[in-house]
């Protein structure tokens, strides 16, 4: 079954350190997303990349990074730069970037600061 | 700036109708999409518009005034299984941007 797997489901990090949110699709999709998903607030688009090895800025990427490296995968590191880490981080791709192309998301990884 | 609004939460009864409405002020518009997303899981595609008018899809619909800058997902005959948020999002100026609504908590009662 073809799909967007995102490891691990819950996630915890101490502060000042660096953590890898994993993402894996196996649908052929050319365009990946992440978002981030905070109580009372809509998804707020983190990054997003058309092809391998191209990714842009979406609204809120200060304090994250991100690589494109092969087409099936697109991890996200929440650096210790990111002052509000905690939240539901959703990964999401679709076949490519033009019109009326819905995006298919992962199950989610929530993020937690001890 | 951008902004999308929807009610916060609805309640309706089991085989009732409810309307779910969006508004948007956007720097472009590229496409609306209704997602619906169960708690704690991945929202799903539901519907997309981007010329005016309705688009009906089984039990739901969902419309479209871009000179209003106004959609509504209309949803029939409720079952339990819809208690759900309704996410509405709207493509801007480029694509693959989206800006996202808050989602609209519908809760169906027995």
């Amino acid at each position: 079954d073809g799909g967007i797997t995102q490891s691990p489901k819950y996630l915890f990090r101490k502060e000042g350190q660096n953590v890898t949110l994993s993402c894996e699709q196996n649908l052929n999709h050319d365009a990946m997303y992440w978002y981030r998903q905070d109580p009372g607030q809509g998804l707020r688009l983190i990054y997003y990349s058309q092809i391998v090895n191209d990714f842009q800025k979406g609204d809120i990427a200060e304090g994250y990074s991100v690589s494109r490296e092969k087409k099936e995968s697109f991890p996200l590191t929440v650096t210790s730069a990111q002052k509000n880490p905690t939240a539901f981080y959703l990964c999401a791709s679709s076949i490519d970037l033009g019109a009326a192309q819905p995006q298919h998301f992962g199950d989610g990884t929530r993020l937690s600061i001890l | 700036g951008q902004n999308i609004d929807q009610p916060t939460e609805m309640t309706a009864t089991e085989g009732a109708i409810v309307q779910i409405n969006c508004t948007y002020q956007t720097s472009g518009f590229n496409g609306l999409f209704w997602y619906q997303q169960h708690a704690g899981e991945a929202p799903t595609f539901l519907s997309y518009n981007v010329l005016d008018g309705l688009e009906e899809k089984g039990r739901f619909s969902s419309f479209l005034s871009r000179s209003k800058g106004y959609s509504y997902l209309l949803l029939k005959e409720l079952q339990m299984k819809d208690s759900a948020s309704y996410l509405c999002a709207v493509e801007t100026d480029s694509w693959g941007k989206f800006q996202f609504g808050a989602g609209t908590q519908v809760v169906v009662t027995p």
